[in-house]
């Protein structure tokens, strides 16, 4: 059971190139998520999406995209990286099915550096 | 729009001892609360979780928290902190998705636990 797995762990990269962070999770869960973690501001959404090519804004979502072709896959884009955008970055997931409101999973993180 | 706040950044206490992490939330309906735990390097682990009935849930770990509408508390307690407790806690407020069951969460900043032997 792989659950939710995010890649790269780690990645440093300069300002202005466009760089990827993958997330993918093996539970079916309609709902995956992206934060980023910083000091002094706890984690913060950037985008959600609650199912195949649905996304929608979080908190922070300027300087980003995100897309979802499959349920299982989750993709966040920074098309011109700036270094403001160095942070840990964490994907999650969660059902959307009746019945209460259910938790989030999340992945070990991606540690992000943008010189 | 929904708020948490984590007074304490940092708090260290005794193996043995009673350990308490204060939350505080705004939410204008009735919330959703989490309290998750990481670890260095980890993602973050869910420890219990607040939806509605019993105001004092149990979670794993040992864990439990009283949700306390008119103090818009939600507090993480444990009787007897272990070596093992040392991590990150967070403390978390969800916001239903087009009135589904998923949520939008919230962080507090988070409270980093030190355990002394």
């Amino acid at each position: 059971d792989a659950g939710i797995t995010q890649s790269p762990r780690y990645k440093i990269t300069e300002t202005g190139r466009q760089v990827t962070l993958m997330c993918h999770q093996t539970w079916s869960h309609s709902y995956m998520f992206w934060y980023r973690q910083d000091l002094g501001h706890g984690l913060r959404l950037i985008y959600y999406s609650a199912a195949a090519d649905i996304t929608d804004k979080g908190e922070v979502p300027d300087g980003y995209v995100v897309s979802r072709s499959k349920t299982e896959n989750f993709p966040l884009t920074l098309e011109s990286a700036t270094r403001s955008q160095t942070s840990v970055y964490f994907c999650a997931s969660s059902l959307g099915q009746a019945g209460g409101n259910q938790p989030q999973h999340f992945g070990d993180g991606t540690r992000l550096s943008i010189l | 729009a929904q708020s948490v706040t984590q007074p304490d950044i940092h708090i260290t206490v005794s193996e043995g001892a009673s350990l308490e992490l204060r939350c505080n939330y705004s939410y204008g309906a009735t919330p959703y609360l989490f309290w998750y735990v990481q670890s260095p390097g980890q993602g973050l682990q869910l420890l219990l979780k607040y939806f509605s009935g019993d105001t004092l849930v149990q979670g794993i770990k040992g864990f439990e928290a009283e949700f306390k509408r008119s103090q818009s508390s939600f507090n993480l307690r444990k009787p007897s902190v272990h070596w093992s407790d040392a991590a990150e806690y967070f403390c978390a407020v969800g916001a239903s998705i087009n009135t589904g069951t998923a949520s939008k969460l919230t962080f507090g900043t988070g409270t980093r636990l030190q355990v002394t032997l």
